[in-house]
């Protein structure tokens, strides 16, 4: 079973248009981080959450963290093309066993046409 | 500059050769960590370093051995490649355990 469901998996849009994409799991987290990762290209961090309904924004991208700390969500307003990529949520897990492990979700690869 | 490097970005091998794949960071981070990623893009952790102590080695086989000659440069090199072995494979670093990471450009390796 995946730590992590992203939904949806695959996105197709036009520019211009809203889009929301979620990050779900049953588990508790302390953080949760956003990457997007560009054709070729590593992925790259965009955001940590941290707090509860917590809601953060960087410039056309708005991030929430669940009241729970159990799921996130990102918004994109206006998409352009240059959003095309592939968005993945990650937590870093703590504990004995589990120190350093950053999880990933499976992704939500995300095409905007000009 | 560059803050995580790693080379080479492509590989193509044969299958049963031995081939290294190099990794430095300038960020004077703690911590390094190699990651596989499938086709289906699902991004997952090989190993960890930190200050160039192994943490995390997640069920990896054998043939997969990361050295870290310092705490700037995790290498990984693997014996005896299979056509499983076809993946990309990032290096990635962070200030330290538990802390949010920062990847390479990848390695694109292909078996044949």
């Amino acid at each position: 079973t995946q730590l992590l469901e992203q939904s949806p998996q695959f996105l197709s849009i036009q520019e211009g248009e809203n889009l929301t994409v979620y990050c779900n799991s049953s588990s508790v987290f302390s953080s949760l981080q956003w990457y997007r990762q560009e054709p070729g290209e590593g992925p790259v961090l965009l955001v940590t959450v941290v707090t509860g309904g917590e809601v953060k924004k960087l410039k056309r991208l708005t991030f929430q963290f669940g009241d729970a700390r159990k799921d996130s969500s990102l918004h994109i307003t206006a998409a352009q093309p240059g959003d095309t990529g592939l968005y993945l949520c990650a937590v870093l897990r703590g504990g004995n066993t589990n120190a350093g492990k950053s999880t990933f979700g499976d992704g939500t690869t995300l095409t905007v046409k000009p | 500059d560059t803050a995580v490097s790693q080379t080479p970005k492509y590989l193509v091998t044969q299958m049963g050769n031995d081939k290294s794949i190099k990794c430095e960071q300038n960020l004077g981070h703690d911590t390094m960590y190699w990651y596989k990623q499938d086709s289906k893009k699902f991004l997952k952790i090989m190993f960890s370093y930190n200050n160039k102590e192994l943490i995390i080695n997640e069920t990896v086989p054998n043939r997969f051995s990361p050295k870290s000659p310092d705490k700037a440069h995790l290498n990984l090199h693997i014996n005896s490649l299979e056509l499983g072995d076809s993946a990309v494979y990032f290096c990635a670093s962070s200030r330290k355990l538990n802390t949010e990471a920062f990847f390479g450009q990848g390695t694109r390796l292909t078996v044949v």
